[in-house]
């Protein structure tokens, strides 16, 4: 199993800022994935994040906007650039173990 | 591409009224299908993982079911503590495919006392 946490747990910033969530797992895994979830919406996959190369990103979702880092195994920054109320939603870090996958607590974003 | 697709979407209960929950899929080469309980702005919170058709598990008043299609995730008599958003997901990669998760949108439940 796997233990993530996940900070901050949640935050209201300001439009045009920037917010820097930060996951840690107990033990090392070759990838991390970063959810975006939507009011009333299910988890979106933004990027899946691997040590040592460039994160890759889904669909619709690009680096300038949600820069990602990786610098060891064990740990991963999810940046969300630019800061608009339609990013006002549920971010979450997780990582994928043989039998389901981990989830972070999630970080609450509300953009004013 | 992987598919799951949860129905209802919304549902309310009164505390113990019986009922399922759906989740349809479409998969290449399933390794695993999990479902989750999300409480609202915290993180899924993992219940089962079912493996092959005809796999069935239970914990408390929920019972989880699998066949080649779908999956029913059973409440008897609910309680208002039961009251979340059930995520039914699918892991694939058994044939070649992607192992990364795909989510179904949920099944939001009120569980009313």
């Amino acid at each position: 199993s796997a233990v993530i946490s996940q900070k901050p747990s949640r935050d209201i910033c300001q439009r045009g800022t920037s917010l820097t969530i930060q996951c840690q797992v107990d033990s090392q895994v070759t990838m991390m994935f970063w959810y975006r979830q939507q009011p009333g919406q299910s988890l979106t996959l933004i990027a899946t994040a691997n040590q040592g190369s460039e994160a890759t990103y889904e669909s619709g979702f690009v680096i300038d906007k949600f820069p990602i880092s990786r610098p060891n195994l064990t740990f991963s920054t999810l940046t969300v650039s630019n800061l608009s109320p339609e990013d006002s939603s549920i971010y979450l870090c997780s990582v994928v173990g043989e039998v389901r996958a981990f989830f972070g607590q999630g970080t609450r974003l509300t953009v004013v | 591409e992987d598919q799951v697709t949860q129905s209802p979407e919304a549902l309310r209960l009164q505390e113990g009224e019986s009922s399922s929950l759906n989740c349809s899929y479409t998969v290449s080469g399933l390794r695993g299908l999990f479902w989750y309980r999300q409480d609202p702005g915290k993180g899924p919170e993992f219940l089962f993982t079912l493996y092959s058709a005809g796999e069935e598990k239970e914990k408390e008043r929920l019972k989880a079911t699998l066949t080649k299609k779908e999956s029913f995730l059973h409440i008897t008599a609910p309680k208002p503590e039961d009251s979340a958003t059930y995520l039914c997901a699918v892991q694939g990669g058994a044939s070649g495919g992607s192992y990364i998760p795909t989510f179904g949108r949920g099944t939001s439940l009120i569980v009313h006392p």
